[in-house]
């Protein structure tokens, strides 16, 4: 069966340090992955998606990046963290049949 | 382009009450529609989704939800809350070309004893 894994779970971050969320994916080959950020009170928001290997969608200009080194591996990074970049970060992934499966997310808090 | 709206932020019921937490898309082609539900501090789950075919879903624990073209609604329901169900609900839009979701800004639902 597939399973998703991200990390850190908590993660407190002084404004201006980096910043880098891991999330893999096992089970399955070629899956779409997504980053979406969840702030309090404004429901979820989509940050990035991959369809492959070094193929990044930004959907939101902002201070974060993506990156895809590895078929079931996505990374989001910061050079540089703002206060508004404290929220829920969760990963997910795709295959063909269109239901978006979630990983268990990571709490960042940026001071 | 594609938007989901739920109305109201915030649904209390009795246990044992009737759940009703509504849905609507906008969407220029076909949609797939999909329930998620989160609990405190976890990942979402997925309760259950509409691609074609039958209109009335049936999801997990309990709750089942039904595609309106018409009213381009896609409410969840369930017949009898539980304590358990308390959690946040977020409704999802998607293109048949399996794009990203795009999600509502997500219902709250508290159940009372």
């Amino acid at each position: 069966s597939q399973t998703i894994h991200q990390w850190p779970a908590t993660l407190v971050q002084p404004v201006g340090s980096p910043l880098s969320l891991e999330c893999t994916v096992e089970g399955t080959s070629n899956p779409n992955l997504y980053w979406y950020r969840q702030a309090a009170g404004r429901g979820l928001q989509l940050l990035f998606y991959s369809v492959g290997i070094g193929q990044i969608s930004s959907e939101v200009p902002q201070n974060l990046s993506a990156s895809r080194p590895q078929d079931r591996q996505f990374i989001l990074s910061s050079k540089k963290l703002l206060l508004s970049d404290s929220g829920f970060y969760l990963c997910a992934w795709d295959s063909s049949g269109n239901t978006i499966y979630f990983g268990e997310g990571s709490w960042l808090t940026v001071v | 382009a594609q938007s989901v709206t739920q109305l109201g932020s915030h649904v209390s019921v009795s246990e044992g009450a009737l759940v009703l937490l509504r849905c609507n898309y906008s969407s220029s082609v076909p949609p797939y529609l999909f329930w998620y539900v989160q609990y405190p501090n976890q990942g979402l789950q997925l309760l259950l989704k509409y691609t074609t075919g039958a209109t009335l879903v049936k999801g997990i624990n309990g709750f089942e939800a039904e595609f309106k073209k018409s009213e381009t609604s896609f409410h969840l329901t369930k017949p009898s809350a539980h304590m358990s169900d308390a959690a946040e609900y977020f409704c999802a839009v998607s293109n048949q070309a399996g794009t990203a979701l795009i999600f509502g800004k997500g219902t709250t639902l508290s159940v009372s004893s």
